[in-house]
């Protein structure tokens, strides 16, 4: 069974600050994907990014980016110039790529981006 | 917005009785997902439909059921209600089994 782990349960910065969260997976699978969810107050689930694990370059979108180690199964998120909006809960999530079916989310990080 | 819809938004009901919540995909998509999301539990996998078949089960109690229907939306019916069911049901969709999956706004079920 896959397991998705987030460290840090809470997290603070200053507005235009970088910030990264952390995210390790555990997986006996070769193919795969990974993804971070974002989950304002509103409770609304949100696809940040995503990246396939058979690609070696780092998948970004916007001020958004991850740095993807897999031999260390390791799916850390930054954010860049963080603005007030991107105060929310973060999910770390895995999908297998065979069979593919459902997430498996990690236990979310609750980032507050302060005035 | 995602384009999945979820009804109701809030349900309030006693512990024993019987619910029924309401998604449609995104028009076009064929894979319907239920999760639930408590405190205790987390963000946790229930169901997966395609195109009307059932292709995938989690942590689904006895108690829950789903179906999908031919015109794609699907339903989860919970029975017998406990406090413990108190949660965040989510729904979500894809274009096939794979693809990323867009949630629904959720539907918040208490049970007291």
């Amino acid at each position: 069974a896959q397991t998705v782990t987030q460290s840090q349960p809470e997290m603070s910065v200053q507005e235009a600050e970088t910030v990264t969260l952390s995210c390790t997976y555990d997986t006996s699978e070769n193919n795969y994907y990974l993804f971070w969810y974002k989950q304002p107050p509103s409770r609304q689930m949100i696809l940040v990014i995503r990246q396939e694990a058979y690609k070696q370059q780092n998948a970004t979108e916007n001020r958004f980016s991850v740095n993807f180690q897999k031999a260390a199964k390791s799916f850390s998120l930054k954010i860049s110039d963080s603005q007030l909006g991107d105060t929310a809960m973060y999910f770390c999530a895995f999908m297998k790529h065979v069979q593919a079916q459902k997430l498996v989310f990690g236990q979310g990080t609750r980032l507050t981006i302060n005035p | 917005d995602s384009g999945v819809t979820q009804t109701p938004k809030h349900l309030i009901t006693a512990t024993g009785q019987r619910v029924t919540l309401r998604c449609s995909p995104r028009s076009g998509d064929l894979s319907v997902y239920w999760y639930q999301q408590s405190l205790d539990q987390g963000l946790q996998f229930l169901i997966q439909y395609y195109n009307g078949e059932e292709r995938a089960k989690g942590n689904i109690l006895e108690r829950f059921s789903a179906q999908q229907f031919p015109d794609l939306h699907s339903e989860l019916n919970l029975s017998s209600l406990e406090l413990g069911d108190s949660a965040l049901y989510f729904c979500a969709s894809s274009r096939s089994t794979g693809d990323e999956q867009f949630f629904g706004p959720g539907t918040r079920l208490t049970v007291l």
